[in-house]
């Protein structure tokens, strides 16, 4: 079992509208609705955007939403903000027994 | 206000050992699975272990099994990770997070405890 790939960086400028893409397999992503989104500003914890596919938690502004297409996940974030520049990582409940809980490879948010 | 301190991290030699702590404060610590999140200087985030409300259930990344040992107490809102006979591999920034439910999520971070593993 390996991380989910994400792209290594996506930009877009302030307004604009980016995705982030999570793709998995049948075993992760594609079987369970287990998928969650983090942001994370360089040397601060995560912090939590979307779990279960689509669910915002209490606080985490409306501009991100999250979806999922067989196996794959994305993320999007509506209305880009210079505060949103942080890298981000998906992550998803698996099958497997020797890593039941996988990461993506992360993804590097630039605002232009 | 939820709050999750880690302490316990520092320098270890290969081979050594150390124990992480957690407290926990701000929500029902009893009723909530918790997890140990690790994440090697510069690269991605890593699962490493969970442990069910009463402790009755673990879980560990299999790079882990039989090294580490999470542990709880929960009329201490405490968390532990002990780990033994460390590589250069555990060195990581160690993170407690709470659950939002069974391999659903992580809600509620702490700041994090670095562990280097050097000699």
């Amino acid at each position: 079992q390996s991380a989910l790939t994400q792209p290594a960086s996506v930009s877009g400028s302030p307004g604009q509208s980016i995705t982030i893409s999570c793709t998995g397999t049948s075993s992760d992503v594609g079987g369970y609705n287990y998928v969650s989104w983090y942001q994370q500003h360089p040397g601060k914890a995560p912090k939590l955007m979307i779990y279960d596919v689509s669910n915002r938690p209490s606080g985490v502004s409306n501009r991100f939403s999250g979806s999922k297409s067989g196996n794959t996940a994305s993320l999007t974030i509506s209305g880009l903000q210079a505060e949103d520049e942080a890298d981000y990582y998906c992550s998803s409940y698996t099958s497997s027994s020797t890593l039941p809980y996988v990461f993506g490879t992360g993804t590097k948010v630039t605002v232009l | 206000e939820v709050q999750l301190v880690e302490s316990g991290g520092g320098l270890v030699q290969p081979g050594g050992s150390l124990r992480l702590s957690c407290a926990a404060s701000g929500f029902t610590f009893s009723s909530y699975w918790m997890s140990w999140v690790r994440q090697a200087p510069g690269k991605g985030l890593e699962w490493v272990a969970n442990i069910k409300q009463d402790g009755s259930e673990k879980y560990y990344v299999d790079s882990v099994k039989g090294r580490f040992t999470i542990s709880r107490d929960n009329a201490k809102n405490s968390l532990y990770l002990q780990m033994n006979s460390l590589r250069a591999e555990d060195t990581a920034v160690y993170y407690c997070a709470r659950d939002v439910q069974l391999w659903s999520a992580f809600d509620y971070w702490g700041q994090g405890t670095l562990v280097t593993v050097s000699s």
